[in-house]
């Protein structure tokens, strides 16, 4: 069964504290994103990444970090450095990154930092 | 500039016939027009896309005029389990371009 998978769906941190959010996808897709989604509001793009080993700033990339080692896997830090960390994070993922192709969602991690 | 415009809000009672509208001015040659359905607390997902004319698949029916600059999204029938978010976007089919989720058009079904 094909998909993308985020884990935990809660997380609860203190202030000051490193997380790293998962996201693994069986899809085979070369395309992974990152967004960050607020009550209330749209989606924001945090990161994304085309291939293995390579990634790009989004709108909003400061005080997050990621990786791309392996294609099925696009792990998110949420660092110290970022100063509203509370939000619902979402893993995408499409065939290939040129923009019409449908974006495959995870079920999300909310993130409570306190 | 925001690339879409739709509604932030609606109402329908269940049974009835939805139909969402998406402004698009600047709508470029190479923009695909797509819709995807988010439920709270869970990834947005994809409904339906069209270039022109009209699509239609099990889920929904997406109209769109020769000039593209706007596009109906219509919900046939709705249940109280399509109440969601709808989100309107252009996908540019020509290469990458960051894609941008507004706050989408929140319906509300009434029973």
């Amino acid at each position: 069964d094909g998909g993308i998978t985020q884990s935990p769906k809660y997380l609860f941190r203190k202030e000051g504290q490193n997380v790293t959010l998962s996201c693994e996808q069986n899809l085979n897709h070369d395309a992974m994103y990152w967004y960050r989604q607020d009550p209330g509001q749209g989606l924001r793009l945090i990161y994304y990444s085309q291939i293995v080993n390579d990634f790009q700033k989004g709108d909003i990339a400061e005080g997050y970090s990621v990786s791309r080692e392996k294609k099925e896997s696009f792990p998110l830090t949420v660092t110290s450095a970022q100063k509203n960390p509370t939000a619902f994070y979402l893993c995408a993922s499409s065939t290939q990154l040129a923009g019409s192709y449908e974006q495959y969602f995870g079920p999300g991690t909310r993130l409570t930092v306190t | 500039l925001a690339k879409t415009t739709q509604p932030i809000s609606m109402d329908s009672y269940e049974g009835q016939e939805v139909n969402i509208t998406c402004s698009h001015n600047n709508i470029a040659t190479n923009d695909y027009i797509t819709w995807y359905q988010q439920f709270p607390s869970q990834g947005p997902r994809f409904i339906i896309q069209g270039y022109k004319t009209k699509v239609t698949n099990e889920v929904a029916s997406l109209f769109i005029p020769a000039d593209r600059k706007s596009s109906t999204l219509s919900l046939p029938r709705v249940s109280l389990s399509d109440t969601a978010v709808y989100y309107c976007l252009l996908l540019y089919s020509g290469g990458y371009q960051k894609v941008t989720f507004g706050i989408g058009t929140k319906l509300q079904v009434i029973p």
